[in-house]
């Protein structure tokens, strides 16, 4: 148990469907994150929130929306997906922004929501 | 973005043996961390590393923060079952002009021990 809960833990959509990704942290932490899992790939840094303000936006297709509505709570909002965006979804949190000092550098991990898009 | 070389992709072993694997840079980190994704899972930190040269160990496993700040180096003595899984290295490192850091992510080592 990381203290971080993502829900759901298995998701299959058609591409006009709509649905949301939820993630929880019960560890007091500022900073969380949305990151893709692709086979055979690094792991992709998708949004950053910091204090519930988005500080990152990789490039992400708008498809993929997401909301902080405060710092214990994310989520993903997902519409008109495409089957590449199969994947899993990880949330993480981490105390704060990670910076210079190497400091909050400490990322944990949810169980991620395998998403498959069909 | 900032590419870490890890290696070996994959990793067949038998129970009792020793691991090592290990992640690569041409750019300089200032921290470097060590996670394990269980099947299923999202990824565990295991060891983090902080200073050039450092030797950091948690159980059975050791990591290295290279003399070069370049790569990172973890091993696994006397591996069991449950060591099975992915291993991540990644690397915090301030982008220029910043003093906040961002977190880069190898491809990751596939671990799998035979009883």
């Amino acid at each position: 148990e990381t203290g971080v809960t993502q829900t759901p833990r298995h998701l299959v959509m058609g591409m006009t469907n709509k649905k949301s990704l939820k993630c929880e942290q019960h560890l007091g932490h500022n900073a969380m994150y949305w990151y893709k899992q692709s086979a055979k790939k690094p792991l992709e840094l998708m949004f950053v929130y910091n204090f519930k303000e988005q500080t990152e936006n990789n490039s992400v297709p708008s498809r993929f929306s997401p909301e902080c509505p405060n710092s214990s709570h994310l989520f993903l909002h997902l519409h008109t997906l495409q089957p590449e965006d199969s994947a899993l979804y990880l949330c993480a949190s981490s105390q704060d922004w990670p910076d210079a000092t190497g400091t909050n550098e400490k990322l944990f991990f949810g169980s991620g929501t395998q998403l498959s898009v069909l | 973005g900032q590419q870490l070389n890890q290696s070996p992709q994959s990793m067949f072993i038998q129970e009792g043996e020793d691991v090592s694997m290990n992640c690569t840079s041409s750019s300089i980190f200032n921290t470097w961390l060590w996670y394990k994704q269980d099947p299923g899972e999202g990824p565990v930190l295991l060891i983090a590393l902080y200073k050039a040269g450092e030797l950091t160990s948690n159980g059975r496993l050791t990591a290295q923060f290279g003399i070069t700040r370049k790569d990172s180096f973890l091993n696994i003595s006397a591996s069991i079952p449950s060591d099975v899984g992915i291993y991540f290295c990644a690397g915090l490192k301030t982008d220029r002009g910043s003093t906040l850091g961002r977190l880069y992510f190898g491809r990751g080592t596939q671990l799998t021990v035979w009883p």
